[in-house]
């Protein structure tokens, strides 16, 4: 069965840095690209961020560009998102998905970040 | 940057009902979109992807069309399991705001 568990989340005062994972199993991990997307509190889905099964290529929202690097352990089946120089408006829920090519087709069950003072 | 929309942004339907919602991106992005359903508190979950091709295990009331710019997503007979919010997005990228599908 495919799975993904995400951890990390949490309170963090605007300006700070937090590290989000997503451990992947069920499922050949370097063959697929992940992808991150967070919904804020009552809001829609918003994509944040792609990356390659190589780990090799990645895409980013203008909203986050600058500020969040996606990266993979392949070794670990460990999808990971760093998020630096937090906002207020960063505060939402994110999800981990495992790309199919041309959707995502497994969520994990999303980690809660909340940005404020 | 190719930006999404949806219409309606919500549907009042009752069980029995066939539901269309419309995506539009504002370039081309040929068949690199999905559909998804979401329901409060949980994940999302993939119905349909490249288009017009079902995910494995969602009903096959659920069904996709469009290529370009214009998509389609027809649910053809409303079930109480799918009251929800739906999402376009092109693929790898930008989501839809969403269309609420609730009771009428």
């Amino acid at each position: 069965e495919v799975q993904l568990l995400e951890s990390g989340g949490g309170l963090v005062q605007p300006g700070g840095s937090l590290r989000l994972s997503c451990a992947a199993s069920g499922f050949s991990f370097s063959s697929y690209a992940m992808s991150w997307v967070r919904q804020a509190p009552g809001k829609g889905l918003e994509w944040v961020s792609v990356i390659s099964g190589s780990g090799g290529s990645t895409h980013y929202a203008d909203s986050v560009k600058g500020r969040f690097t996606i990266s993979r352990d392949n070794s670990k089946n460990t999808l990971y998102l760093q998020m630096d120089s937090l906002r207020a408006e960063d505060t939402a829920v994110y999800y981990c998905a495992k790309e199919r090519g041309k959707g995502s087709d497994c969520w994990g069950q999303g980690t809660l970040v909340t940005v404020s003072s | 940057d190719i930006q999404m929309t949806q219409s309606p942004s919500s549907v009042s339907a009752s069980v029995g009902d066939r539901v269309t919602i419309t995506c539009r991106a504002s370039q081309d992005i040929s068949n690199w979109l999905a559909w998804y359903q979401q329901k409060p508190g949980k994940a999302p979950e993939l119905l349909i992807y490249a288009a017009s091709s079902l995910q494995s295990g969602v009903p096959s009331r659920f069904s996709g069309s469009g290529s370009g710019t214009e998509f389609t997503l027809t649910i053809s007979s409303l079930q109480p399991e799918d009251f929800a919010t739906y999402y376009c997005q092109q693929a790898n990228s930008s989501f839809g705001p969403g269309t609420k599908v609730d009771i009428k």
